[in-house]
């Protein structure tokens, strides 16, 4: 079964370093998402990505956070200068659109801690 | 800004019992989704349910949507210990925008 795949799958950085997260997303799929989930709280939005823009951003996607479609599987998180407060799981997600099980399907997260 | 609240927030059952989990929105959707999440692992896809007054079914799990009412429940039929895991259950408001996500529900099922 298809499935979406992240890498790394641990990441530990300094504060104010720049860091990379890769995610290859389900491969008939058009739109791709990135959430985190910071330790014990719930999942919060951080943008959604469609025919190579940005579709739509929360307010944490600030200055310091970019996406990237670089070829035609991988969809990249980069967040230029980290702080503590974005150590958390992040997860990426793809999706469809049609059909009766249209969802989002999950990648296993990228756990980044800064220090 | 739509929210989404659930609850309980936290829940301990013994195995065989049944019980309820709720989730409100605030705003009009008609496309709600259910997911697991076990400890330190990715958010899987339980159920969707895009029209009011859905109704879907997998084993000991059913979940139902009343748009209207901006409530959807997640009703556990005689609890095993593997159900135990943190429920959400998530909202959008369009086709593929994002997902607002509720708190979640750690459901514990003790023997």
């Amino acid at each position: 079964e298809p499935e979406v795949t992240q890498t790394p799958s641990h990441q530990v950085t300094q504060m104010g370093q720049e860091v990379i997260l890769r995610c290859v997303p389900i491969s008939n799929h058009l739109y791709f998402y990135w959430y985190r989930q910071i330790l014990g709280q719930k999942v919060e939005f951080l943008v959604s990505f469609y025919n190579n823009e940005i579709s739509e951003k929360s307010e944490i996607f600030d200055d310091q956070f970019s996406v990237e479609r670089p070829d035609g599987s991988n969809f990249t998180l980069k967040i230029r200068s980290t702080k503590l407060e974005d150590s958390a799981m992040y997860f990426c997600a793809s999706g469809f659109v049609g059909g009766s099980q249209e969802t989002q399907y999950f990648g296993p997260g990228t756990r980044l801690l800064v220090l | 800004e739509l929210k989404v609240e659930q609850n309980p927030l936290f829940l301990s059952m013994q195995e065989g019992k049944n019980y309820t989990i709720y989730c409100n929105y605030s705003t009009t959707s008609d496309r709600l989704y259910w997911y697991r999440q076990d400890p330190g692992k990715s958010l899987e896809s339980l159920f969707v349910l895009l029209s009011n007054g859905a109704v879907k079914q997998e084993g000991r799990l059913m979940a139902s949507l009343d748009t209207k009412a901006r409530l959807s429940t997640l009703h556990i039929t005689a609890a095993v210990h593997d159900l135990s895991a943190t429920y959400f259950c998530a909202v959008d408001t369009g086709t593929a925008s994002k997902l607002t996500f509720g708190t979640g529900t750690r459901l514990q099922v003790t023997l």
